[in-house]
């Protein structure tokens, strides 16, 4: 079946204008967490979302972030005013249940941004 | 707080070699351990798992043995190939957060 998917791929910005990165979960999956791959911090974890449960917002870096999940489905990343240390890849990820223990996560290619 | 460390990279090594990537972390209790791999090019994907004491993940010929008296998590292959080349990551889960390693290089030569 269909993995996770992300869009765009790669996305080139200037610093100060806002970007939309989205990702489309594996149908089915309750859980969708968004992780941030940069050469300085390795992989850090953004955001968390569960049902309909409200999201733990508790990785993200700073108010300029934030994160939406429509119909508990499609996921949307948004960064405002950019900056170029937000230039890293960031990857989402979708498992069938939230709550701890073995449950694998599955990854997505991931959108490479790029501030200039 | 909870953290994983492992060793540095890159590694490198001939085919038919065999491999240790050395993993320990820190945390309380005994939360579920992973290993994952990024081939070049490619998302992260999963390459064995284990979630209690002694447990001993294993996958395409790759193995590690959840320890807790060393808190360790040692990915090892007895004869890796070239198709091997990649980067892995150690990593713990905390609730639902993966909680990572820098990652490991390992490049194998021909």
């Amino acid at each position: 079946g269909a993995g996770v998917s992300q869009s765009p791929s790669n996305k080139v910005t200037e610093k100060g204008k806002d970007v939309e990165l989205r990702c489309d979960p594996i149908s089915g999956h309750t859980a969708l967490y968004w992780y941030r791959q940069s050469l300085g911090q390795g992989l850090e974890f953004l955001i968390y979302f569960q049902g309909n449960s409200a999201p733990d917002k508790s990785g993200l870096p700073s108010d300029r972030f934030s994160a939406e999940r429509t119909g508990g489905s499609v996921s949307t990343l948004t960064i405002q005013r950019t900056q170029q240390e937000d230039s890293a890849v960031y990857l989402c990820a979708s498992s069938p249940q939230g709550s701890g223990g073995a449950c694998e996560q599955y990854f997505g290619p991931g959108t490479r941004l790029t501030v200039t | 707080g909870d953290s994983v460390t492992q060793m540095e990279g890159p590694v490198t090594l001939s085919e038919e070699a065999f491999l240790t990537i050395n993993c320990t972390y820190t945390a309380t209790g005994y939360p579920s351990l992973f290993w994952y791999v990024q081939y070049p090019g490619e998302g992260l994907q999963l390459l064995l798992k284990a979630t209690k004491a002694d447990d001993k993940g294993s996958n395409k010929g790759f193995e590690a043995t959840y320890r807790k008296e060393t808190t360790s998590f040692h990915l090892e292959k007895g004869s890796v190939q070239v198709s091997d080349s990649a980067v892995y990551f150690c990593a713990l889960v905390r609730n639902y957060q993966l909680i990572w390693g820098a990652g490991t290089k390992l490049i194998i030569k021909p």
